[in-house]
C-alpha cells in the first residue's frame, strides 16, 4: 500500500525567506504528483503537477521536483509572504484517479 | 468557468441516521472522486466515478456508497451514520480518469457532524 509522508508536519518562518518542504512516497510506480494548499475549513488548491515522465515544475515563485526512483518531491517557495500560510499537502497518484495524500505541512509566515 | 461546487455546505445528523451529499463537477470534466477528511486519519480516498460507472474503491465500509449521474453530477450516501463519520467530505473532478497530464480540481467540502 502506497505511504505518503510530509516533512516536516509544521513550520514557521519569517516572511521573505525561502523554504523546502518534503514529501515521500513509498511506491514509486506512480502517475503523477501534485501539490496542494488548504486554507483552515476549505476545500484544495492545486498547486502544481508534476508528470511521471518530468522532474520538476515551475509557477511563480513555487517550483516542485520530483525524483521517482528515491520516492521523493520537494516543493520549494521563494520569498516566502504571509499569504502563503496554510497546510501544504503532496499527493500521489497510482491508477486510474486513486490520489495517495501526505499528512501536510502547516506553513506559518511571520510578517 | 465554475469550479467543483458540493451541497450541502454544513449538515448535523444523529447515529443511525443517512445522508446523501452532492457535487457538480467543472464543465466538461468526467470523472469524480470523493474523499474523506478528519484529523486523525488525514485525506483518505472513497471511490471514483467516471461516466457513471465506478473506477476505483477505497477502503471503507459498504456504508459508503456513491453515484454518477449522466451529466457527471455525482452523489455520495452514508447510511447508518456513526459517531466517526464526522468529516470533510471533499469531491474532486477532473476531465478523464487516467491520463497523467489531469489535474484534479476540489471543491470546498461539506462538512459533515454526526451527534
Amino acid at each position: 500500500k502506497q505511504e505518503v509522508t510530509q516533512i516536516p508536519a509544521a513550520l514557521s518562518v519569517p516572511e521573505g525567506e525561502n523554504l523546502v518542504l518534503n514529501c515521500s512516497f513509498t511506491d514509486s510506480a506512480i502517475y503523477n504528483l501534485q501539490w496542494f494548499r488548504q486554507d483552515p475549513g476549505k476545500g484544495l488548491t492545486s498547486l502544481l503537477l508534476i508528470q511521471s515522465s518530468q522532474r520538476e515544475q515551475t509557477s511563480g515563485r513555487l517550483n516542485a521536483s520530483l525524483d521517482k526512483s528515491s520516492g521523493r518531491s520537494t516543493l520549494y517557495i521563494a520569498a516566502s509572504q504571509p499569504g502563503d500560510s496554510a497546510t501544504y499537502l503532496c499527493a500521489v497518484r497510482l491508477t486510474g484517479n486513486q490520489f495517495y495524500f501526505g499528512t501536510g505541512t502547516s506553513l506559518t509566515v511571520i510578517p | 468557468k465554475a469550479g467543483v461546487t458540493q451541497t450541502p455546505r454544513y449538515l448535523i445528523k444523529t447515529r443511525g441516521q443517512q445522508v446523501t451529499l452532492s457535487c457538480s463537477p467543472i464543465s466538461g470534466h468526467r470523472s469524480v472522486s470523493w474523499y474523506q477528511q478528519t484529523p486523525g486519519q488525514g485525506l483518505q480516498f472513497l471511490f471514483e466515478y467516471f461516466s457513471e460507472t465506478q473506477r476505483n474503491k477505497g477502503n471503507f465500509p459498504g456504508r459508503f456508497s456513491g453515484r454518477q449521474f449522466s451529466n457527471s453530477r455525482s452523489e455520495m450516501n452514508v447510511s447508518t451514520l456513526e459517531l466517526g463519520d464526522s468529516a470533510l467530505y471533499l469531491c474532486a473532478s477532473s476531465l478523464t480518469s487516467g491520463f497523467s497530464s489531469d489535474t484534479q480540481y476540489f471543491g470546498p467540502g461539506t462538512r459533515l457532524t454526526v451527534l
